[in-house]
């Protein structure tokens, strides 16, 4: 089983839809939870944290369900510059320090005009 | 700012030659990381530092080498460049102050390599 496991999509949503992105990990003592956004050749960048209560920002909502090592990203009212791959990324996730973040393989988004 | 710098952006390698993947960043970082990124999948963590003078595997250090001699720097290395090389290499680097911001990686715009 993947340490961090995402749908890889594509995900390809008219302008103003609303969509969601869903990742399990598997390390139950996984202590940091983030979403991160990585344009086409570009690097990754975070998009946000994910906090136990479930957090806003924006049109982007994440949560985090710890019982079922569940984590969520929403995004509201979709952009043409929505489109990219997000990345579900946990730390402490791997075997290893518990400094390391375990990236999952991404969800791509394309947001249709 | 320019945050996190890698040269160069592109580089063809022949099977067997080695080079340098170079990585600088100037914020004050103490962590920095080498993470490499084949199509369709995630980062995968090659090697990182929690400072100069220390550093340590991650999950695929097979065929790479690292040093970290001053906190800014943080070269990889390629001795024997094999096919299965042929990667996206990202580096980042993060801050170990505030809880607010350790967590947050910065990355580079990464290293294109091919091995032929």
């Amino acid at each position: 089983r993947k340490e961090v496991e995402q749908d890889p999509g594509p995900f390809n949503v008219p302008e103003g839809a609303t969509v969601a992105f869903n990742c399990t990990y598997s390390n139950s003592a996984s202590q940091s939870f983030f979403w991160y956004r990585q344009d086409c050749r570009k690097e990754p960048k975070l998009l946000m944290s994910v906090y136990s209560s479930g957090n806003e920002d924006g049109r982007f909502t994440a949560q985090l369900n710890r019982a079922s090592q569940y984590i969520s990203l929403l995004i509201r009212d979709s952009k043409l510059s929505d489109s990219a791959t997000y990345l579900c990324v946990v730390k402490g996730g791997s075997s290893g320090s518990a400094r390391q973040l375990t990236f999952g393989s991404g969800t791509q988004l394309t947001v249709l005009p | 700012n320019a945050g996190v710098t890698q040269t160069p952006k592109f580089r063809i390698l022949k099977i067997g030659q080695s080079m340098t993947l170079q990585c600088a960043q100037d914020m004050n970082h103490n962590y920095m990381y080498w993470y490499r990124q084949d199509p369709g999948m995630g980062l995968k963590l090659i090697y990182y530092s929690v400072g100069a003078g220390i550093t340590d595997k991650g999950e695929v250090p097979n065929g790479y080498n690292v040093s970290r001699s001053t906190t800014e720097d943080f070269p990889l290395r390629l001795e024997l460049a094999a096919p299965s090389q042929t990667s996206v290499y990202f580096c980042a680097s993060s801050t170990n102050r505030g809880d607010r911001h350790k967590n947050i990686q910065y990355f580079g715009a990464g290293t294109r390599l091919s091995v032929l």
